[in-house]
C-alpha cells in the first residue's frame, strides 16, 4: 500500500460546526503532515507530527487542532471556521522527518459557509 | 528575495513538444530536489526526486540539479495532453526539521 487517503472528499460547514478531517497511510511512515492548499497557490505546511508527536506548528489559529492517534492516522479538528479558511486541505507522510519525500494524499475540499 | 522563485506561466505547448520547467532558490543549504505534478482539485503526486546536484531520468522526464547555479529543471519530453498539470518544484535541506519549500507552481497546459 503506497497511497495516503484522505476523507471526506469534499466537506461544507457553517461557522459554528464542528467537524473532523481524516488521513490514513499504511506505509509504515513516522511522519505525517497537514497542509493548506488555496487555488493557484503552493501548499502551506500547517503542522507535522513526527512519531506520533507534534513537531512543528506553524502559528496556526486554535481553530484548527491536530490529533495522531496512532502512527497511522491523523486527525484534524475544525471548530468555528471562517469563510478564508475554505481551501484545499492535504495530508502527506514521509519515511522520517529527516527524509526527504512527502508522498500527499488527495485532500479534501473544505467549503466554509 | 524569496527562497524558491518559480515562473507560473502559464505555459501552452502543442502535444509532443519538449517541455522545459524551471526553479531558482538563494537557499545554499537545500540538498534535496523534488518535482511533484498536481491535477485540477488533486493532491500533488511526486514525479522526481533528487539528490545534490546532476540529472536523474524516469520515462519522459528528466530532472537536473546545478547547485552551482541554484538551478533546477524538469524537461518533459513528448508532451502528452495529459501532462496538462500544475508542476511544482520543493526543495528543503539536510537537517531532520527542514521544511519542505515549495514554488508557486507553473501552470502547463498541452494541446492535442
Amino acid at each position: 500500500d503506497t497511497e495516503v487517503t484522505q476523507t471526506p472528499k469534499h466537506l461544507v460547514m457553517g461557522m459554528t460546526n464542528k467537524k473532523s478531517l481524516k488521513c490514513e497511510q499504511h506505509m509504515g511512515h513516522r511522519a505525517m503532515y497537514w497542509y493548506k492548499q488555496k487555488a493557484k497557490k503552493p501548499p502551506e505546511l500547517m503542522f507535522v507530527y513526527s512519531y506520533e508527536k507534534l513537531s512543528i506548528n506553524e502559528s496556526v489559529p486554535s481553530r484548527f487542532s491536530p490529533e495522531c492517534p496512532n502512527s497511522s492516522l491523523l486527525n484534524l479538528h475544525l471548530h468555528a471556521l471562517q469563510p478564508e479558511d475554505s481551501a484545499l486541505y492535504l495530508c502527506a507522510s514521509s519515511p522520517g522527518t529527516a527524509t526527504d519525500t512527502q508522498y500527499f494524499g488527495p485532500g479534501t475540499r473544505l467549503t466554509v459557509l | 528575495q524569496k527562497e524558491v522563485e518559480q515562473d507560473p506561466g502559464p505555459l501552452s505547448v502543442p502535444e509532443g513538444a519538449i517541455v522545459s520547467l524551471n526553479c531558482t532558490y538563494s537557499n545554499s543549504a537545500f540538498q534535496y530536489f523534488m518535482w511533484y505534478r498536481q491535477y485540477s482539485r488533486k493532491g500533488p503526486e511526486l514525479l522526481m526526486y533528487t539528490y545534490s546536484s546532476g540529472n536523474k531520468e524516469d520515462g519522459r522526464f528528466t530532472a537536473q540539479v546545478d547547485k552551482s547555479s541554484k538551478y533546477i529543471s524538469l524537461f518533459i519530453r513528448d508532451s502528452q495532453p495529459s501532462d496538462s498539470a500544475t508542476y511544482l518544484c520543493a526543495m528543503r535541506g539536510q537537517g531532520g526539521s527542514e521544511k519542505l519549500v515549495f514554488g508557486k507552481g507553473t501552470k502547463l497546459t498541452v494541446n492535442p
